[in-house]
């Protein structure tokens, strides 16, 4: 998806390990959000940011830590991974305000495993 | 997500129409999408539809709001083996910068 970019695209981990995954976007969008899709769950929100400096808990952000130092970059670590953060994460994008028909932007998505 | 529902599977004959439901629960939703997911890729905008229609139409999709009821529909016609995906429908929270999910039902399409 242009203007979304997420890294990296696979990534196995061994339990307990750290790591970050990346999402950087160059349409000056103030929101910024975290998901993770797991199957039969559909996407459950981790984390979002409604502009720099500031970040919120979306309904699964246990585990999980962000910062949002710039527009640009919203970035999520995983602090000590467990094998049931096994899933594929999104990262979204949108202008300020109300998600509004297609303003919306998506990574391609991180598959990460935790063996 | 719990406030949004969908069937998980899904199976049809090529050729055939696909109905794909959902159900949500918040009332003050605005803009109500259709997601497609391939395997092994990320999710492709389908269509989405403001709150205060009740059908849209875009070739070969037809999306229908019964806001009453809460329910929405994605119509699939002539469905083709292409169409074999996840589909997931989504809202968003009035007042809110979110966006719920469904859990995403599995199309499969037979020949």
């Amino acid at each position: 998806n242009a203007g979304v970019t997420q890294t990296p695209k696979f990534q196995v981990l061994k339990t307990g390990q750290s790591m970050t995954l990346q999402c950087a976007q160059d349409m000056n969008h103030e929101y910024m959000s975290w998901y993770r899709q797991d199957p039969g769950m559909g996407l459950r929100l981790i984390h979002y940011s409604v502009g720099a400096g500031i970040t919120d808990q979306g309904e699964v952000p246990n585990g999980y830590n962000v910062s949002r130092s710039t527009t640009e970059d919203f970035p999520l670590r995983l602090l000590s991974a467990a094998p049931s953060q096994t899933s594929v994460y999104f990262c979204a994008t949108y202008p300020t305000g109300e998600p509004s028909g297609n303003t919306i932007y998506f990574g391609e998505g991180s598959w990460l495993t935790v063996v | 997500g719990e406030d949004v529902e969908q069937s998980l599977f899904l199976s049809v004959r090529e050729g055939d129409s696909s109905v794909i439901n959902c159900t949500y629960t918040d009332s003050s939703s605005t803009y109500l999408y259709w997601y497609k997911q391939e395997p092994g890729a990320g999710l492709q905008l389908l269509t989405y539809i403001f709150s205060n229609m009740d059908m849209k139409q875009d070739q070969r999709l037809t999306v229908l709001l019964n806001k009453k009821d809460k329910h929405l529909s994605l119509r699939i016609a002539d469905t083709q083996t292409g169409d074999s995906a996840i589909y997931f429908c989504a809202e968003s929270m009035g007042g809110g910068n979110k966006l719920t999910f469904g859990t995403g039902t599995q199309l499969k399409v037979e020949l």
